[in-house]
């Protein structure tokens, strides 16, 4: 299977606190992307990197990939309430529009 | 603009019954993906379409699923006869011109019983 892996599967921390979330994957890829799904809501897209790209940032979010370890990492910093929610990578393996997701990682957090 | 629109948001049937799950894209764009989403399976890509055509449809579970596009503003899911095992959260994406970003609209909440 072409799917990413996700750890932790869900992850609690205190308002304020930094959340990381690492992916895995199998086959070379274009680019990866993140997104996020509150509870009982479609999926949003968060931030997207290349497959030249090792870091970049958004916001509160950092996303890390490295390609020889075929994974990426979501750091969350100074984490919120509001970001309770599941998060999901999803990867790009050729030029056409398919992203495979992962299983995603439900965080949790406590204010 | 309304981002991707799904109708129904719910529907409740019983097995052996016809579903129709809809879609209406994001104006412009130029693919339009059918993805469901299981606590099981977690989300998996059924079919996607490029400019109305069916690109990839080999994670349409089997014949009794079906999908259209007869246009640019509309797309349909289709499973007939339903299945109590097709009770899941199907969603439908959008992603349009240079960006790779999907769109996911709201979900249609299917329940079979």
């Amino acid at each position: 299977s072409q799917q990413g892996e996700e750890d932790p599967q869900a992850l609690s921390i205190q308002e304020g606190e930094n959340a990381t979330m690492n992916c895995s994957y199998k086959t070379s890829i274009n680019n990866l992307q993140w997104y996020r799904q509150n509870s009982g809501r479609g999926l949003v897209h968060l931030i997207l990197i290349r497959s030249n790209e090792r870091e970049k940032h958004s916001g509160r979010l950092r996303v890390t990939l490295d390609t020889s370890k075929k994974s990426s990492s979501l750091l969350i910093t100074a984490s919120r309430a509001a970001d309770t929610a599941s998060y999901f990578c999803a990867t790009n393996y050729n030029q056409g529009g398919k992203l495979i997701f992962g299983q995603g990682t439900e965080l949790s957090v406590k204010p | 603009d309304a981002g991707v629109i799904q109708s129904p948001r719910h529907e409740v049937t019983e097995m052996g019954q016809e579903v129709t799950l809809r879609c209406k894209p994001i104006s412009g764009h130029d693919y339009l993906f059918w993805y469901r989403q299981t606590m099981m399976r977690g989300l998996e890509l059924l079919i996607y379409f490029n400019n109305n055509v069916p690109i990839d449809d080999s994670g349409m579970p089997e014949d009794r699923f079906s999908a259209k596009m007869p246009n640019a503003s509309f797309s349909t899911l289709k499973i007939q006869p339903s299945e109590p095992r097709d009770s899941a959260v199907y969603f439908c994406a959008t992603r349009g011109g240079p960006g790779e970003t999907q769109y996911f609209g709201p979900g249609t909440r299917l329940l079979v019983l």
